[in-house]
């Protein structure tokens, strides 16, 4: 199985700053046919069900506002937050969908500092 | 309006069994591959199973593998998971959500239903 380790576990940030959050697959998640990253962001709000941010590493799902993107590439990936804004205070997850089984990371709690 | 609506959790004894259902609407639900992911109490996400839209495909989790069994009826828009030999480990939210057209992601998510497996 496929080990996805994200760091940090918390993360306090104020308003307005940067938030970065990474996650590392314990194999290569980039399927060289198509050399694409099978690696997904989520968000996911308190009493909510998770929602799409990112796939493919980074590109934006639909109606994502363009503050949140994606990098890197293989083994080791990025979530950032440009600017952050109150509402984006949530849990977020990287999945590799690579190979089943289609495993998380174990959640990064970002919160206002 | 895309949706997914679990139904049939609940509290169940150990070693006790319990169907969880899922109504998709606004998609061509055979279409696409469907999931179940779980969250227990206060921790991470867990993806539990997958099964292909026609339904000759199906994965799990090797903490499910063997109890866990996921189906889907097309002509109803319904996804289902059967759960066996419950323990207290399987204590969670179960939800159902759709994959996307990128691979075994998921763009749409129920609001999930409860699990409570406990004496």
């Amino acid at each position: 199985d496929i080990v996805m380790t994200q760091t940090p576990d918390s993360l306090a940030v104020s308003l307005g700053e940067r938030a970065t959050i990474n996650c590392k697959s314990s194999q290569s998640v980039l399927y060289n046919s198509n050399n694409k990253n099978y690696l997904a962001w989520y968000q996911q709000k308190p009493g909510q069900a998770p929602n799409l941010l990112i796939y493919w590493a980074s590109t934006r799902e639909s109606g994502v506002p363009d503050r949140f993107s994606g990098s890197g590439s293989g083994t080791d990936f990025t979530l950032t937050i440009s600017s952050l804004q109150a509402e984006d205070v949530a849990v977020y997850y990287c999945q590799q969908y690579y190979s089943s089984p289609y495993t998380f990371g174990q959640g990064t709690r970002l919160e206002i500092k | 309006e895309v949706q997914l609506l679990e139904s049939g959790g609940g509290l169940v004894q150990p070693g006790g069994s319990l169907r969880l259902s899922c109504a998709a609407s606004g998609f061509s639900f055979s279409s696409y591959a469907m999931n179940w992911v779980r969250q227990a109490p206060g921790k991470g996400l867990e993806w539990v199973s997958g099964i292909s839209g026609s339904g000759v495909s199906t994965y799990y989790a090797d903490s499910v593998k063997g109890r866990f069994t996921i189906s889907r009826d097309n002509s109803k828009n319904t996804l289902y998971v059967q759960m066996k030999s419950l323990r207290a480990e399987d204590t969670a939210v179960y939800y159902c959500a759709k994959v996307s057209r990128y691979g075994e992601c998921m763009d749409v998510w129920g609001k999930g239903t409860t699990v409570t497996v406990s004496s």
